[in-house]
């Protein structure tokens, strides 16, 4: 079963724009991690923030993650057209070996 | 450094025949985790190993197994192959298994699995 809900589905903008990405959960976590994935080849690792964390930067990604609202979101600034992909939040739940538990993921087509 | 790599990338197999999917992981990495991913979905998590031990197994039926080799990697194994096993299969490394994970998996490119 699928532990993360990704918000939205497919999103469309135009380079230069920002792109922000929404994740809810359902269990308590150890960390939350944010995956990419280009034409459904091979997971990237973007970013990864601790439970203890709110906010975490890395070059133009942002992640914040609100543990009381179970819920994350990953902010992509002045979008390019190599970020169009499908980008995953994955949580590591509380108690696990470290076994990831993926969303659905969301589908970004950044247009030139 | 060579990343983790899988193979084959693309494999076509028959309902009711079997399938040995390959991992080698990162260079020092001990840890190997197995996923299926179905089209249009996120990655499902199958089997760990770390050590050549099982440490953790995913909600999949008995057809699949898997085990670790003494140089760490890896081998997934599918029986009585159904069409509904048609998937990317991923394998990720790390370094080591620890509770809370402080570090994301290095992920391989896949194996695209089809079953006819």
């Amino acid at each position: 079963s699928q532990q993360g809900e990704e918000d939205p589905q497919a999103l469309s903008i135009q380079e230069g724009e920002n792109a922000t990405m929404n994740c809810s959960y359902k269990t308590s976590i150890n960390n939350l991690q944010w995956y990419r994935q280009n034409s459904g080849r091979g997971l990237v690792h973007l970013i990864l923030i601790r439970s203890n964390e709110r906010e975490k930067h890395s070059g133009r990604l942002r992640v914040t993650l609100d543990t009381s609202k179970k819920s994350s979101s990953l902010l992509i600034t002045a979008s390019r057209a190599a970020d169009t992909a499908s980008y995953f939040c994955a949580t590591d739940a509380f108690g696990s070996q470290g076994n990831l538990i993926f969303g659905k993921g969301t589908k970004l087509s950044v247009k030139p | 450094d060579a990343g983790v790599t899988q193979s084959p990338t693309h494999l076509i197999k028959t309902r009711g025949q079997h399938v040995t999917l390959r991992c080698s992981p990162i260079s020092g990495h001990k840890s190997v985790s197995w996923y299926q991913q179905v089209l249009g979905q996120g990655p499902q998590f199958i089997f760990q190993y770390y050590e050549k031990e099982e440490r953790g197994r995913g909600n999949f039926p008995d057809r699949f197994s898997a085990r670790q080799f003494p140089n760490y990697s890896s081998e997934l194994n599918v029986n009585a192959l159904l069409l509904g096993d048609s998937a990317l299969y991923l394998c990720a490394s790390s370094l080591v298994l620890v509770q809370g994970l402080n570090y994301g998996y290095t992920f391989g490119s896949g194996t695209r699995l089809t079953v006819v």
